[in-house]
């Protein structure tokens, strides 16, 4: 267990629908980032949140929206979602004394 | 998005054999590191680097910061099955930053 939780593991929707990924990020860290895997292909990052407030963004696509919460849980919301959306969606967090963790992911597969 | 120069792409290689991989950018980072992904599941951290030159051992895996600072290399000694998998190599400019990662080497050992 890396410390960084993500639910749903897995999730399957239509086309034009929209979800919402969950992140909580290991105890102590301000930082959470998300990536997005195509099949077979590397991370491309999307978004980082700090504390609270978003710091850097990636090629994230405007029907995507992130944002973290309070308690420094983030999620991370696709809508209109189309069949190239399909991927795995991976958060990590990052703090002064752990270094960068990444979760295990959600599978998206858009039908 | 940016990805790493990261060779070979693939490798099939006999147990027992040594492995030998790098990356490489075009701008400077301060912190290269190497993860390693299974299927279904998040990367997981092998090697870290903090400093142009250092040379950084983890059981059979051994990764060097290149000196310009542009590159990183990645060897595992006497191959075992379970180190099947992909390897990703990832720059950083800065504590707390996002990750801009490599094209992966997807490693398979022969029976």
């Amino acid at each position: 267990d890396s410390g960084v939780t993500q639910t749903p593991k897995h999730l399957i929707t239509a086309t034009g629908q929209r979800v919402t990924l969950r992140c909580s990020p290991r105890s102590g860290d301000l930082s959470v980032y998300w990536y997005q895997q195509s099949l077979d292909q590397g991370l491309q990052f999307l978004i980082q949140y700090y504390n609270g407030e978003e710091r850097a963004k990636g090629n994230i696509l405007e029907r995507f929206s992130a944002q973290q919460f309070p308690d420094l849980h983030s999620e991370l919301n696709l809508s209109s979602l189309e069949l190239g959306d399909s991927a795995l969606y991976f958060c990590a967090s990052s703090g002064v004394q752990y270094g960068y963790t990444f979760g295990s992911g959600t599978r998206l597969t858009v039908v | 998005g940016q990805q790493l120069n990261q060779s070979p792409q693939s490798m099939f290689i006999q147990e027992g054999e040594d492995v030998s991989m790098n990356c490489t950018s075009s701008s400077i980072f301060n912190t290269w590191l190497w993860y390693k992904q299974e299927p279904g599941e998040g990367p997981v951290l092998l090697i870290a680097l903090y400093k142009a030159g250092e040379l950084t051992s983890n059981g059979r895996l051994t990764a060097q910061f290149g000196i310009t600072r542009k590159d990183s290399f990645l060897n595992i000694s006497a191959s075992i099955p379970s180190d099947v998998g992909i390897y990703f190599c990832a720059g950083q400019p800065g504590g707390n930053e996002k990750l801009t990662f490599g094209t992966g080497t997807r490693l398979t050992i022969i029976p």
